[in-house]
């Protein structure tokens, strides 16, 4: 089974940007991995954020985008609020079976 | 609005059974390919399997943890998705999550937990 990295935690300021990564022990994340983007605030489910790369839902706010950068999948969030400290986990699609990655504790401070 | 409300779950012993509802509406829940999500206490997400829709032969897929032991089921007629678990062990104890993630569908029920313990 294939095995999904993010960085562990990360912190950003008010207002701030930062970017979010997502790698593959297989080799680069390309767009064939449907790359997901999840938020999960403490005590609550899931939420998606971002689908097949860089699409957003109508929940999503406008801050946060996706792409691929440099072999991995990226969330990046750009003018950082309060309420974005979650953990964030991203989820690859191999050919058929599903792996998320360990997530990211992002803290707002 | 989407609802996926799942149930089902509990405490059951080492070895032993249980079977997970999700019962969905809101939406074609036969045009939906559906996942079960599991998250152990103070742990990560685990992608645990999918059924795809009819169109796609309702095929199966699961992680390598759960195969041959968890079986992912649908009644489309009862708008429901199923997870049959047997042979549980102790690290199976998780909140079950089930989600419709595929597309711009990106829904996830509020989850079930199951504790496997003697």
């Amino acid at each position: 089974q294939a095995v999904v990295t993010q960085e562990p935690s990360l912190t950003v300021s008010p207002g701030g940007t930062v970017t979010l990564t997502c790698g593959s022990n297989t080799g680069p994340v390309t767009s064939t991995h449907w790359p997901y983007w999840f938020q999960q605030r403490p005590g609550q489910a899931p939420r998606t954020l971002i689908y097949e790369t860089g699409n957003k839902h109508s929940w999503t706010p406008a801050r946060f985008s996706g792409s691929l950068l440099g072999g991995k999948a990226a969330l990046t969030l750009s003018g950082a609020q309060p309420e974005d400290e979650a953990d964030y986990y991203c989820l690859l699609s191999y050919g058929g079976p599903r792996v998320f990655g360990g997530g990211t504790k992002l803290t707002v401070l | 609005e989407v609802q996926l409300v799942e149930s089902g779950g509990g405490l059951v012993q080492p070895g032993g059974s249980l079977r997970l509802s999700c019962a969905a509406s809101g939406f074609t829940f036969s045009d939906h390919f559906m996942d079960w999500v599991r998250q152990a206490p103070g742990k990560g997400l685990e992608w645990v399997g999918r059924i795809r829709d009819k169109v796609n032969s309702y095929i199966t897929e699961y992680a390598a943890s759960v195969k041959g032991r968890f079986t992912i089921s649908r009644d489309d007629s009862e708008n429901s998705l199923y997870l049959q678990m047997d042979s549980l062990k102790a690290e199976d104890t998780a909140l079950y999550y089930c989600a419709s993630i595929r597309g711009v569908h990106g829904y996830w029920g509020q989850g079930t937990l199951v504790t496997v313990s003697s």
